[in-house]
């Protein structure tokens, strides 16, 4: 059974940082791309950021270029995303999703088609 | 940046009726949407990918078509599970994006 399990989200006031990570099972992870995608409270969905299976390709949402960071640990099925300069903005539940071997144009995008439960990020003073 | 947006924001539905949503890109984004659901709580559920295609395990009252600018996500009868937040989302480029969502609730 495919898995995705994010951990890391927690209080941090503007300015702060956290690292997200992703937790993947059931898989072959090394063989998928994979994403960042955000939802504030009440919100619609918004991707964040993408990254391809060998860390080729790397994309990011203008909201939050040279601010966020990326990454991956095949040897460790992992998924990462670093997380500097906190703005209230960036207040929202955070998931990883794996992109669809059936839709991907491996450059990172595609459909996805499993998601994990999300973690969540407030950003407050 | 392409920009999708869906109608109506709300659609007030019984079950067993039949459910049409739609989602515009602001220009062409060929055959590459795709449309998911949302249940309160929950994460997203891929239905459809590259427009017309029906994800593994997706019921056959779900279906999409269109391609180019014009998509429909059309539920031929409402079960009460389906009553929730529907989002497309395009892949063409980059930014990737998802429509602002149609919430499908109980007339």
């Amino acid at each position: 059974e495919v898995q995705l399990v994010e951990s890391g989200g927690g209080l941090v006031k503007p300015g702060g940082s956290l690292r997200l990570s992703c937790a993947a099972s059931g898989f072959t992870f090394s063989d998928y791309d994979m994403n960042w995608v955000r939802q504030a409270p009440g919100k619609g969905l918004e991707w964040v950021s993408s990254i391809t299976t060998g860390s080729n390709y790397i994309y990011y949402a203008d909201s939050v270029k040279g601010r966020f960071t990326i990454s991956r640990d095949n040897a460790k099925n992992s998924l990462y995303l670093q997380m500097n300069s906190l703005r209230a903005e960036d207040t929202a539940l955070y998931y990883c999703a794996r992109i669809s071997s059936l839709t991907s144009n491996s450059y990172g995008s595609g459909a996805y088609d499993y998601w994990g439960q999300g973690t969540l990020v407030t950003v407050s003073s | 940046e392409i920009v999708l947006t869906q109608s109506p924001a709300t659609l007030s539905l019984s079950p067993g009726e039949r459910a049409t949503l739609s989602c515009r890109a602001s220009q062409s984004v060929r055959s590459h949407l795709a449309w998911y659901q949302q249940r309160p709580g929950q994460a997203p559920r891929l239905l459809i990918y590259a427009a017309s295609n029906r994800a593994t395990g997706i019921p056959a009252r779900f279906s999409g078509s269109g391609s180019g600018t014009d998509f429909t996500l059309t539920i031929s009868s409402l079960e009460p599970e389906d009553f929730a937040f529907y989002y497309c989302q395009q892949r063409a480029d980059w930014p990737l994006t998802f429509g602002g969502g149609t919430k499908v609730d109980i007339k």
